[in-house]
């Protein structure tokens, strides 16, 4: 069964307003992602956070990680309408494998 | 700089067919990975290779083969197609280590009828 459980499951918000996203997962992990998938394509690779750290920052994109509560949130600020897209995070277990969430579907209205 | 190109990228089955879905990455990465994506839902490894000549189930394995024929390539088997393959088939690729990021290909569309 999948490990990483998604919330919300769609988001909708204005241009330019931030848009927030959690992941929550079962198990000890080695590091958690981020993903991106534009509707018809495959998934692109966003950010990654190491299990001993505990925020990371890319550009607009701000990735935390309490290992405590097994939960990862992703930012994204000043949204824009090619952020339109779902969003999945992956946990790394080991043995060169990663479990998707169910994913967030962010919608960005203009 | 091509990355996971994947072939063919739409396919309709009847019931009982057989096919492969190929996959081929120049990235010289160790591993690779078949998921599935069913709408709504995240992707569910099929299969994964960790390095030439090896490879494993993931969670959702039944119905399906796979080779490791090289470095570059890895392809997936439906031997007899069943409705419930109709999905959507990744391929990914990574390098592996401690990061394990993985790239993905544009996806072949199944439709088993």
């Amino acid at each position: 069964s999948q490990q990483g459980e998604e919330d919300p499951q769609a988001l909708s918000i204005q241009e330019g307003e931030n848009a927030t996203m959690n992941c929550s997962y079962k198990t000890s992990i080695n590091n958690l992602q981020w993903y991106r998938q534009n509707s018809g394509r495959g998934l692109v690779h966003l950010i990654l956070i190491r299990s001993n750290e505990r925020e990371k920052h890319s550009g607009r994109l701000r990735v935390t990680l309490d290992t405590s509560k097994k939960s990862s949130s992703l930012l994204i600020t000043a949204s824009r309408a090619a952020d339109t897209a779902s969003y999945f995070c992956a946990t790394d277990q080991g043995a060169q494998k990663l479990v998707f969430g169910q994913g967030t579907r962010l919608t960005i209205n203009p | 700089n091509a990355g996971v190109t994947q072939t063919p990228k739409f396919q309709v089955l009847k019931t009982g067919q057989s096919m492969t879905l190929q996959c081929a990455q120049d990235m010289n990465h160790n591993s690779m990975y078949w998921y599935r994506q069913d709408p709504g839902m995240g992707l569910r490894l099929i299969y994964y290779s960790a390095s030439e000549g090896t490879t494993d189930k993931g969670e959702v394995p039944n119905g399906y083969n796979v080779s490791r024929l090289n470095k570059r390539e890895f392809s997936l088997r439906l031997e007899s197609a069943a409705p419930s393959q109709t999905s959507v088939y990744f391929c990914a690729s990574s390098g592996g280590g401690t990061k394990n990021i993985q790239y993905f290909g544009a996806g072949t569309r199944l439709s088993v009828l």
